[in-house]
């Protein structure tokens, strides 16, 4: 089956510095990934849509200066925690899913997390 | 008009028992519905999807139930074992009509197979 790996998977800093995340789809190609927020307990919150060569789309809410997204290739994209700080503390989840032709919706494959605690 | 509400929020089955849980949605342009099991400190993992155009997809033990009209949709787990111990969403998107096909989550319902 498809595979997403998320590195790291939990990261502890000090508040005021920047973090970055990185997200690959091992055995397949994806134009569209997607960076996700969970809190202990609840949902999944879409924090942006990464697409691969342009600029990332931002839900409502999710500060762009502050979750830097970059898709730079068809396997890889990162999102960067800037100056992050206690109340940025989570757990960051991206999916990625497969490149495939026109009218054919395909899944989103998930990666297995990054737990971010800053200190 | 994005929301995806899921009932119930906890559910806690005996081992051998049916485990159910719903969901309902309201925007007609969704016409994809997977479901996800995600276990503790891991990221979701898509166990089974329906589209609108069948009432019923089964694989293994794990059946989805779709009602078009309703715009509901459950999942079935047959013979449920602790090992299927973990929380469920369900979800819903635009299929080819969506530009960006994103998904909108339910909220959640955290299953508990006792022994």
């Amino acid at each position: 089956g498809a595979v997403v790996s998320q590195h790291p998977s939990w990261v502890i800093c000090k508040s005021g510095t920047s973090v970055k995340i990185e997200c690959r789809s091992l055995d397949f190609q994806a134009t569209t990934m997607f960076w996700y927020r969970q809190f202990p307990k609840q949902s999944l919150m879409l924090m942006a849509t990464s697409n691969e060569g342009s600029k990332a789309t931002y839900e409502q809410g999710v500060e762009k200066d502050k979750f830097l997204i970059n898709h730079a290739s068809l396997t890889l994209s990162t999102l960067t925690v800037t100056s992050a700080h206690p109340e940025d503390s989570s757990f960051y989840i991206c999916s990625a899913r497969r490149t495939a032709g026109v009218g054919y919706n395909q899944p989103q494959h998930f990666g297995d997390g990054t737990r971010l605690s800053i200190l | 008009q994005q929301q995806v509400k899921q009932s119930p929020q906890s559910l806690i089955v005996q081992k051998g028992g049916i485990s159910i849980i719903n969901c309902a949605y309201e925007n007609t342009a969704f016409d994809y519905f997977p479901w996800y099991q995600q276990f503790p400190g891991k990221g979701p993992a898509l166990l089974i999807a329906i589209r609108p155009d069948v009432s019923e997809k089964k694989e293994g033990r794990f059946t989805i139930s779709f009602n078009k009209s309703a715009k509901q949709f459950s999942l079935h787990i047959m013979d449920s074992q602790p090992g299927d111990s973990a929380t469920y969403f369900c979800a819903a998107g635009p299929g080819t009509s969506g530009s960006a096909r994103q998904l909108t989550f339910g909220s959640g319902t955290q299953l508990t197979v006792l022994p």
